[in-house]
């Protein structure tokens, strides 16, 4: 079945520590996406790709970065710059073309210790 | 930056109740997504419009799209105890870039 795979399901970060949340998708979609999502709010963009190789800043993106080595892999880096990064994170992609829908993958709650 | 604001934020139904919920946003769009999130999980494309569609259905949903306002709704007919889920619209804001909007938490009572 194609999909996208975020891991760890639950990631705690202590004090100064950087974490790096995984997206894996084998849709062979073009565009990633990282999404914040605060308790009872919607989603705020982090980061997104359009290809490998590039990326382009969203909303929120201070105290976070990403890379896009691979077409099929987008990791998120939360960088202890980032001073409230507890939420839940959510990736997406989506093929080119008009009128696509957004494919997500089932999040990662991120905590602080 | 937030496009859409859906209304109400927080909705709850009998089973057998119809759902409504609406979303509205701010600049012109070629098209309108609905997405669905359960409890702990990720989002799931439910329906796209289009601008130049006034209503589309698909099963129990129905979506409707005024352009002229600048808004859409949701309504969900005979709504199940599976139907308790969070419930946002996105639109374009720019090239691969969509905006969702704060989203309606639907519980359904059963």
């Amino acid at each position: 079945d194609g999909g996208i795979t975020q891991s760890p399901k639950y990631l705690f970060r202590k004090e100064g520590q950087n974490v790096t949340l995984s997206c894996e998708q084998n849709l062979n979609h073009d565009a990633m996406y990282w999404y914040r999502q605060d308790p009872g709010q919607g989603l705020r963009l982090i980061y997104y790709s359009q290809i490998v190789n590039d990326f382009q800043k969203g909303d929120i993106a201070e105290g976070y970065s990403v890379s896009r080595e691979k077409k099929e892999s987008f990791p998120l880096t939360v960088t202890s710059a980032q001073k409230n990064p507890t939420a839940f994170y959510l990736c997406a992609s989506i093929r080119q073309g008009a009128d696509q829908p957004q494919h997500f993958g089932d999040g990662t709650r991120l905590s602080i210790l | 930056s937030q496009q859409g604001e859906e209304d109400p934020q927080a909705l709850s139904i009998q089973e057998g109740e119809n759902a409504t919920m609406n979303c509205s946003y701010k600049t012109s769009i070629n098209n309108l997504q609905w997405y669905r999130q359960n409890s702990g999980r990720g989002l799931v494309h439910l329906i796209l419009i289009r601008s130049n569609e006034r209503e589309k259905h698909s099963g129990r949903l129905r979506v409707t799209l005024d352009t002229s306002k600048k808004s859409s709704s949701l309504l969900i007919t005979a709504s199940r105890a599976a139907d308790t889920a969070s419930y946002f619209c996105a639109t374009p804001g720019g090239t691969y870039k969509y905006i969702f909007g704060t989203g309606t938490r639907l519980k359904v009572l059963a």
